[in-house]
């Protein structure tokens, strides 16, 4: 069973311009979840959709951060502008609805200078 | 609201000695609980869970942890670590959000050093 993919991997850019990632969910996860970790501390929760439709984004900074899942499959998070401050690793990981645990994938790390 | 307490940023363990990496949760309700690790440039990886079943739940690569609900502790053990276990290592909770899809709230990670 193919696992959680995301793209890129790594990506830097400059203060005040825009990047997107994408992430493809384990076949048949209703649940996508985007998480930002910012180094030395625990994943924390941006957005969670459940199909396509959001259940939770509470915690995403909506001035500059979006997401979509337009499908109920794969998913972009979109920044713009960056800001030094978003530099950290982006984290999808998806879940059945009929399951607890969470799956992960590779993560994109993402430099802002 | 729910929490995790991971008591030690930073734990060092000679090669064959046992590993014990300590966790404590709140929550307002019965909590699933979960330890992944994460290894160098690459995401999250489910070690075990416990979702209300058996107290001592064993996971891959011969760790295992108890939950204990007196303590509100969820410590992860290991009997002998391998240099391959050196890694950081993160608690995480979770409750009952939209239908059957839950969030997790993580701790803020151990790293474990396995020293030869």
């Amino acid at each position: 069973e193919a696992g959680v993919a995301q793209s890129p991997r790594y990506k830097i850019i400059e203060k005040r311009q825009s990047v997107a990632f994408w992430c493809n969910p384990i076949s048949g996860h209703a649940t996508l979840y985007w998480y930002q970790q910012i180094l030395g501390q625990g994943p924390k929760l941006l957005i969670q959709f459940q199909n396509n439709g959001v259940v939770d984004d509470s915690q995403l900074p909506k001035d500059r951060f979006s997401a979509e899942r337009l499908k109920g499959v794969d998913s972009t998070l979109k920044i713009q502008p960056a800001k030094l401050e978003d530099s950290a690793v982006y984290l999808c990981a998806s879940s059945s609805s009929d399951q607890a645990a969470q799956y992960f994938g590779p993560g994109t790390r993402l430099t802002v200078t | 609201a729910q929490s995790v307490t991971q008591l030690g940023s930073h734990v060092s363990v000679s090669e064959g000695a046992l590993v014990l990496l300590r966790c404590n949760y709140s929550s307002s309700v019965p909590p699933y609980l979960f330890w992944y690790v994460q290894y160098p440039n690459q995401g999250l990886q489910l070690l075990l869970k416990y979702t209300s079943a058996a107290t001592l739940v064993k996971g891959i690569n011969g760790f295992e942890a108890e939950f204990k609900k007196s303590e509100t502790s969820f410590h992860l053990t290991k009997p002998s670590a391998h240099m391959s276990d050196a890694a950081e290592y993160f608690c995480a909770v979770s409750e009952a959000s939209s239908g059957s899809a839950r969030q997790l709230t993580f701790g803020s990670g151990t790293q474990l050093t396995v020293l030869p």
